[in-house]
């Protein structure tokens, strides 16, 4: 077991493209979460899915982001139309949902660096 | 006002001084704690975890939690150069929340 995996680990791109991310959890954890970071600040919620559900988003997450999670293993986050304030840290996390076991406690991947010029 | 409350910093300490780093909340509901290391340009990786009140203690590592006021602290003993990062607290509510809450983090500077 790897850990959390993203890709790519640095994109830059101009304002008005598209960009996708990805994130493979750790095996056998069924929760995955999205965070987003800006420097000096700490991780902000952004969304999480239980196996492939996507049980809650937050406020920040505007119509331009999109996240899914379609088999319950990897996920993709995807911003379209970027926008210079959307350069920022997009971190990934897992965990391990089940019953008395829940301690929701969220494992990071190295996180995506976004860079909108 | 933020839900979690974390002392900015930045924080400087001599190479084997203990150091001390608090946060506080706001929020009644959280029950689990974590404090996670993040060095420059990387994903933060979870220290240690505590539910509800109360100490636990790992190698130089001792986070403390006091519900009653809201307040929660990570103390390193003999702190180290490689102990030179930015620590960050969180917190969660009930098992289906899901999310976890931040303070924007203490960065510390140990110096040899």
């Amino acid at each position: 077991d790897t850990g959390v995996s993203q890709n790519p680990r640095h994109k830059i791109t101009k304002r008005g493209q598209n960009v996708t991310f990805r994130c493979d959890p750790i095996s056998e954890h069924n929760r995955l979460y999205w965070y987003r970071q800006t420097l000096g600040q700490g991780p902000e919620f952004l969304t999480y899915f239980q196996n492939e559900a996507q049980l809650e988003k937050s406020r920040l997450l505007s119509d331009r982001f999109s996240a899914e999670r379609p088999k319950g293993s990897f996920s993709t986050l995807e911003i379209q139309r970027t926008e210079q304030g959307d350069s920022a840290m997009y971190l990934c996390a897992s965990s391990l949902a089940w019953g008395a076991l829940d301690k929701n406690i969220q494992y990071f991947g190295a996180g995506t660096r976004l860079s909108v010029l | 006002q933020k839900e979690v409350e974390q002392d900015p910093g930045p924080l400087s300490v001599p190479e084997g001084a203990i150091v001390s780093l608090n946060c506080t909340y706001s929020n009644s509901a959280f029950q689990y704690f974590m404090w996670y290391r993040q060095y420059s340009r990387k994903g933060p990786e979870l220290l240690m975890y505590t539910y509800s009140s109360g100490n636990k203690e790992d190698g130089r590592f001792t986070a403390q939690v006091d519900k009653s006021s809201k307040y929660i602290s990570l103390f390193i003993r003999d702190s180290q150069p490689s102990d030179s990062a930015t620590y960050l607290c969180a917190m969660s509510a009930n098992t289906n929340a899901g999310k976890s809450t931040f303070g924007d983090g203490t960065t510390l500077t140990v110096k040899p």
